[in-house]
């Protein structure tokens, strides 16, 4: 059974202060490995898509790395904006467009 | 370009009872996928829809059902309702499943928010 598992459960940054979330998975065969952002109220926005080891996708602040056992996503000087709940999920072969997700990191960034 | 579509946004039933939820996919885009997602369990897959055929089930029982129509627009249906089943409901989009090493991207809608009472 395809497992995802995000650490920490919650996070607080203050303005500036860089970190990273972790995600480690297990799965059958890993199609693509998606990271999405949820603000509260709100459905999940779509972040990034990566599909094999060493890989590394940037946008702004936030950059996702992957290898075969777990990605990162690094947040680079984040702002109060960057604060949401941040899910990891995979992709198994075979699976059609299933998605198994983290239970997230809920991120709060500080002035 | 309109994002995906969820009615109603909020839905207050009772236990015993049954309800349908709506999604409207982004335009051009043919793959529907819904998920519960509950403060205990997080977001769990429901099923997979494309070119009104499902192509995948997650681990629900048969109170949960869906379908999709000609124009891509998906409905779930819960019967005989329980207090377990309030949650967040999502719907996600995407132009297709997977095809060999493409993976699409799934954009999803606001929800529909069930209390079940």
């Amino acid at each position: 059974e395809d497992q995802v598992t995000q650490s920490p459960e919650a996070l607080r940054l203050q303005e500036g202060e860089s970190s990273s979330l972790n995600c480690s998975y297990t799965v059958s065969g890993l199609r693509g490995l998606f990271w999405y952002r949820q603000d509260p109220g709100k459905g999940p926005e779509f972040l990034f898509t990566l599909y094999s080891a060493g890989e590394e996708k940037e946008k702004e602040r936030l950059k996702a790395t992957l290898t075969k056992k777990e990605s990162f996503l690094h947040i680079t000087a984040p702002k109060p904006e960057d604060s949401a709940t941040y899910l990891c999920a995979v992709q198994a072969t075979g699976g059609g467009n299933k998605l198994t997700f983290g239970t997230g990191t809920q991120l709060k960034v500080e002035l | 370009k309109a994002g995906v579509t969820q009615t109603p946004r909020y839905l207050i039933k009772t236990r015993g009872q049954q309800v349908t939820l709506s999604c409207s996919p982004i335009s051009g885009h043919r793959s529907v996928s819904w998920y519960q997602q509950t403060p205990g369990q997080g977001l769990q897959f429901l099923f997979e829809y494309f070119s009104e055929t499902q192509r995948n089930k997650g681990n629900f029982p048969g109170r949960f059902s869906g379908r999709q129509f000609s124009n891509s627009r998906s409905e779930m249906n819960v019967s005989t309702l329980e207090l377990g089943d309030s949650a967040l409901y999502l719907c996600a989009s995407s132009l297709s499943p997977p095809s060999g090493q493409t993976s699409y991207e799934q954009y999803f809608g606001p929800g529909t928010r069930l209390t079940v009472t």
